[in-house]
């Protein structure tokens, strides 16, 4: 247990639906990010909030669209999807943005039919 | 792009082995160096936080050094356990003003396998 959850564990989703995954943490940490694993890649940093504000969008589609109403949750809008976007997603946060070590939740897997 | 390399890919050992793996990364705007480890079906898990040039550092059995200069830090396990048997993580993040401040650049990872 790593006081960071993430919901669902599992999804299906089909090309035109619109779904949303959450994490929240319960560790009165201010940064908080959202990571990217497809198959036989590194992980992928998709976005950072820290102290609830975005500071990094790492290149990524618009059909995936970030909120983080405040700093103890962070969710992953998903909308039109595509087959090569099935992965695992995980969520993180740490203290600070930068230095300190992050606390990962399990992660949702994403399935894209 | 940054570039963080690990080797060997993946490793068996025999228990009570000591092994040692390497990550590479970039020398220039070092700010940290993170080890994880991610056992199969759980969450990524910190060992390391390595910031300064000639750290080590140490866990239990595990243990880490750090050469910023050069841009690789290397990790041992002395008597490897089945429960050892993970991937094992490196990741970089470089100094406020560059491109990747806060942002952590992972490698493939080491997959150990450890057999008893």
């Amino acid at each position: 247990e790593t006081g960071v959850t993430q919901t669902p564990r599992h999804l299906v989703m089909g090309m035109t639906n619109k779904k949303s995954l959450k994490c929240e943490q319960h560790l009165g940490h201010n940064a908080m990010y959202w990571y990217k694993q497809s198959a036989k890649k590194p992980l992928e940093l998709m976005f950072v909030y820290s102290l609830e504000e975005r500071v990094e969008n790492n290149s990524v589609p618009s059909r995936f669209s970030p909120e983080c109403p405040n700093s103890s949750h962070l969710f992953l809008h998903l909308h039109t999807l595509q087959p090569e976007d099935s992965a695992l997603y995980l969520c993180a946060s740490s203290r600070t943005r930068g230095q300190s070590e992050q606390f990962f939740g399990p992660g949702t897997r994403l399935t894209v039919l | 792009i940054l570039n963080v390399e690990q080797s060997p890919q993946s490793l068996h050992v025999q228990e009570g082995d000591s092994t040692n793996f390497t990550c590479s990364f970039p020398s220039s705007n070092f700010y940290a160096l993170h080890w994880y480890r991610w056992e199969t079906a759980k969450s990524p898990e910190a060992l390391f936080v390595m910031t300064l040039n000639g750290d080590e550092k140490k866990k239990g059995r595990i243990s880490a050094t750090l050469n910023t200069k050069e841009g690789y830090s290397y990790l041992y396990i002395k008597g490897s356990q089945p429960e050892d048997s993970a991937t094992y993580l490196c990741a970089f993040t470089g100094n406020a003003g560059g491109t990747s401040y806060g942002k952590l650049t992972f490698g493939q990872g080491t997959i150990l396998t450890v057999h008893p």
